[in-house]
């Protein structure tokens, strides 16, 4: 069973728009959230993380925002460049005293000029 | 900045080889990770180790093993390779205090 769900596989947002990627994630216990970004042929790169107490956390272009109470965490880019095109992964950090990440499906986003 | 370098880019094995993925860190991480990618299934772990011979089994471990003899170094031995281990291979690092691990660049592994 899935406890990281990205619904959506692709995205598709034009040049200078916002972009909104979506996670839902199933264990209300879960305190430390991060969003990733993979090009075709490299490794994913670090983007952006929340923790459980925040319900927003802002770095530049990229928002990430937290709803506990709904299990869902979101990446909003303003404004969308065709450089953002990519796979985003959203990430949970897992209970139990060991740093493991669960990932979702990823996101392919492309933003058209 | 962190590098994570990993041996191959690119790796071709026959059905039942066994195969060695190397990967080294230089930022002095105590947490190193093993992934595999495949299309549709998003990132899955396959072993971690977060010290010097320890190692703890991740959420795909079967037909693989690793070995963590150096800080630095983190190796995924496939002990027979089969064909429903072609993947991406990603390592990756983490200090203890911090979440965000960095990832190398991958390894396409095609077993044939």
């Amino acid at each position: 069973d899935q406890q990281v769900k990205q619904n959506s596989p692709s995205l598709s947002v034009q040049e200078g728009r916002i972009s909104i990627l979506n996670c839902d994630y199933t264990n209300s216990m879960f305190d430390y959230f991060l969003w990733y970004k993979k090009y075709p042929a490299e490794g994913p790169t670090f983007l952006i993380s929340i923790s459980s107490i925040k319900d927003k956390n802002e770095d530049g272009r990229f928002t990430v925002f937290l709803n506990k109470s709904a299990k869902h965490l979101s990446l909003h880019i303003v404004p969308s460049q065709p450089g953002d095109s990519a796979v985003y992964f959203c990430a949970v950090l897992t209970q139990g005293g060991s740093e493991k990440l669960v990932f979702g499906k990823g996101t392919k986003l492309t933003v058209n000029p | 900045d962190v590098k994570v370098t990993q041996s191959s880019r690119y790796l071709v094995k026959r059905t039942g080889e066994k195969v060695f993925l190397e990967c080294v860190q230089d930022m002095d991480h105590e947490n190193m990770f093993w992934y595999r990618q495949d299309p549709g299934l998003g990132l899955r772990l396959i072993y971690f180790s977060y010290d010097v011979k320890m190692k703890e089994k991740g959420d795909i471990p079967e037909g693989y093993s690793v070995s963590r003899e150096k800080k630095e170094r983190f190796s995924l031995i496939l002990e027979s390779a089969s064909t429903n281990q072609t993947s991406m291979y990603l390592c990756a690092s983490a200090a203890m205090i911090t979440y965000e691990q960095y990832f190398g660049p991958g390894t396409r592994l095609t077993v044939t």
